[in-house]
């Protein structure tokens, strides 16, 4: 079974600091995504990479980078983390088949931004 | 850009057959594909359409009409625990062989006895 794992289920932070999220895959995927959740707007898509060192923006890539080190590992940053980051977080990996990526997804990160 | 349209929430009876629907706008279609997500967990792929027509996959099954821009997910037999939430994504090329999902907003499935 593929396995998603995040570092935290429930982060709190304050306002203005440095927050890391990480994320590990156990399938030797190549991609890896995060998104937010927030009720009403479903996931939306942050960033994503598709290789060791590559990045691409999603559609919400304001106030948030990315690091991939390695294959497996997946980090999301937040610079200086502002009340309206309060949100779900979910990491995911994929590898690629036919036309669409099967997307798995970790257990998400609930952070809340004081 | 991408946009999708599905209904926010969907009541049905256990037992009985339920369709949510999916309207989507976009450009570099691929294909659309559905996702279920009980309250406090992780979204789960449940099916995938490429091409038009429709996948069965259990009680679980998939329409897609590209002609259209729109694809459905029709539930049969529900049981309480098909009440979780469901989103469609359409999958669109991102690069070097990869594909990136775009979701609607989700619907809410409550399965009520």
């Amino acid at each position: 079974d593929v396995k998603v794992t995040q570092s935290s289920r429930y982060l709190v932070k304050r306002t203005g600091e440095k927050v890391f999220l990480e994320c590990v895959q156990d399938m030797d995927h190549e991609n890896m995504f995060w998104y937010r959740q927030d009720p009403g707007l479903g996931l939306r898509l942050i960033y994503f990479s598709y290789d060791v060192k590559m990045k691409e923006k999603g559609d919400i890539p304001e106030g948030y980078s990315v690091s991939r080190e390695k294959k497996e590992r997946f980090s999301l940053i937040l610079e200086s983390a502002s009340t309206n980051q309060t949100s779900m977080y979910l990491c995911a990996s994929s590898f690629t088949s036919g036309s669409t990526d099967t997307q798995y997804f970790g257990p998400g990160t609930r952070l809340t931004v004081l | 850009g991408q946009s999708l349209e599905q209904p926010s929430e969907v009541t049905a009876v256990e037992g009985a057959i339920v369709q949510i629907n999916c309207t989507y706008q976009t450009s570099g279609f691929y294909g659309l594909s559905w996702y279920q997500q009980h309250d406090g967990g992780a979204p789960t792929f449940l099916s995938y359409n490429a091409l038009d027509g429709l996948e069965e996959t259990g009680r679980f099954s998939s329409f897609l009409s590209r002609s259209d821009s729109y694809g459905y997910l029709l539930l049969q037999e529900l049981q309480m625990k098909d009440s979780a939430s469901y989103f469609c994504a359409v999958s669109l090329y991102s690069g070097a062989g990869s594909y990136q999902l775009t979701f609607g907003k989700g619907t809410k499935l409550s399965v009520i006895p």
